[in-house]
């Protein structure tokens, strides 16, 4: 049973583009959404995370949109450069169970 | 300050045998997750220990076992290696168990290699 979709799985944006990334979740308990940028051969790092409280968070080019009502939530990369081009996951987490549920990932290209 | 830090990055093993994965957790940090990460499964998670206690146990076979130490260094360890067993293992600590508000941070990882 995957808890978190995430779409596309891959994705190709030209420089100064705007990226989207989508997730949906099943589990109503979660209640913190973090995004993951992996780059080949390095693990997952922290980029931007938010809590059902808000609609949106904004940390410079990367913003999180989410709609607690359709189970949704979105990262926006504004400006997208050929530096982004990574792995991004979605992830989700909350309730009794503190380990964090991945979406399958989306493979971002960003041409010059 | 350092980050989290994994060791061995590279293993290679035969079906049959076993592997122990070492993980430092950053200063401060008393939990610690391992994940599993394949091209198929994508990340999956494994195990959480905090305060030397495991805490949380994915749905993996019971050749997977880890260990916390009271300096909140962990161990992962994986019995009768199997060629699907073959991935990349992170680790990810925070300061107190994930979840709410909790970062995980995440280590490079041990890539594992069973021939």
């Amino acid at each position: 049973q995957q808890q978190v979709k995430q779409s596309p799985q891959s994705l190709i944006v030209q420089k100064g583009g705007i990226s989207i990334i989508n997730c949906a979740y099943e589990n109503t308990a979660f209640d913190y959404f973090p995004w993951y940028q992996q780059f080949p051969g390095k693990g997952p790092a922290l980029l931007i995370a938010i809590r059902p409280d808000v609609s949106e968070k904004k940390e410079g080019r990367f913003t999180i949109s989410f709609n607690k009502s359709a189970n949704q939530f979105s990262l926006h990369i504004m400006d997208s450069q050929p530096g982004d081009s990574a792995t991004y996951f979605c992830a989700a987490s909350g309730g009794s169970n503190y380990k964090l549920t991945f979406g399958k990932g989306t493979l971002l290209t960003v041409n010059p | 300050k350092a980050g989290v830090t994994q060791t061995p990055r590279y293993l290679i093993k035969t079906r049959g045998q076993q592997v122990t994965l070492s993980c430092s957790p950053i200063s401060g940090h008393r939990s610690v997750s391992w994940y599993q990460q394949t091209p198929g499964q994508g990340l999956q998670f494994l195990f959480e220990y905090f305060s030397e206690t495991q805490r949380n146990k994915g749905n993996f076979p019971g050749r997977f076992s880890g260990r916390q130490f009271s300096n909140s260094r962990s161990e992962m360890n994986v019995s009768t290696l199997e060629l699907g067993d073959s991935a990349l293992y992170l680790c990810a600590s925070s300061l107190i168990p994930g979840g709410s508000n909790q970062p995980q941070h995440f280590g490079d990882g041990t890539r594992l290699s069973i021939l």
